[in-house]
């Protein structure tokens, strides 16, 4: 059985830090990393996806991908309180070709 | 226009009662899923179509069955309901010309009593 693993927090960074979340993942065949962010009573949200080891941004978040660690994770820079959500890491599964999710990490950006 | 979309958003029936929630996407994607997500927010697999076919059957009872009429929809019939399927309902899709990104629709909450 595929597994992701992140803290399930809560994480709490006061307004204006850098939140850092972190996955790992259990088949080092996985190509495709992805973050969604879910809001409580919403759908997840994606925010960003990598696919190659090192770092991609998109204006305040990065994804950084570490494929020998089997290391993803997620900067979130000048933290603000609507960030504060739950983000989920998810891992294509290839062989399954489905997207195996981690449990989440609760962010709360405290103002 | 709703990528993703899926009703009805809230249910609540009785015990060994009969339900049905419908899924449509308009994204012209492939494949499509249905999550099942807990009191614990934990997102887990149930089923797979891609192009009407069943690719992923994960362990789930029995009474729950999906259809699949066409590749834009995936529907979930769920026989004899029970207290521990109370729970959010997640239908989503994708498709390799996406880069394998997954949208989710809106959510159904099924609550059983």
């Amino acid at each position: 059985q595929k597994e992701v693993e992140q803290n399930s927090g809560p994480l709490s960074v006061p307004e204006g830090a850098i939140a850092s979340l972190n996955c790992t993942y259990s088949d080092r065949g996985s190509q495709s990393f992805f973050w969604y962010r879910q809001y409580s009573g919403k759908s997840p949200e994606l925010i960003m996806f990598i696919y190659s080891n090192g770092d991609k941004e998109d204006g305040r978040f990065t994804a950084q991908l570490n494929k020998a660690s089997q290391y993803v994770s997620l900067l979130i820079r000048d933290s603000q309180p609507s960030d504060s959500a739950t983000y989920l890491c998810a891992v294509f599964d290839n062989y399954g070709q489905n997207f195996v999710f981690g449990p989440g990490t609760r962010l709360s950006v405290l103002p | 226009d709703t990528a993703v979309s899926q009703t009805p958003k809230y249910l609540v029936t009785q015990m060994g009662n009969d339900k049905s929630i419908k899924c449509e996407q308009n994204l012209g994607h492939d494949t499509m899923y249905w999550y099942k997500q807990d009191s614990k927010k934990f997102l887990k697999i149930m089923f797979s179509y891609n192009n009407k076919e069943l690719i992923i059957n994960e362990t789930v009872p029995n009474r729950f069955s999906p259809k699949s009429p066409d590749k834009a929809h995936l529907n979930l019939h769920i026989n004899s309901l029970e207290l521990g399927d109370s729970a959010v309902y997640f239908c989503a899709s994708s498709s390799r010309g996406s880069g394998n990104t997954i949208y989710f629709g809106e959510g159904s909450w099924l609550t059983v009593v």
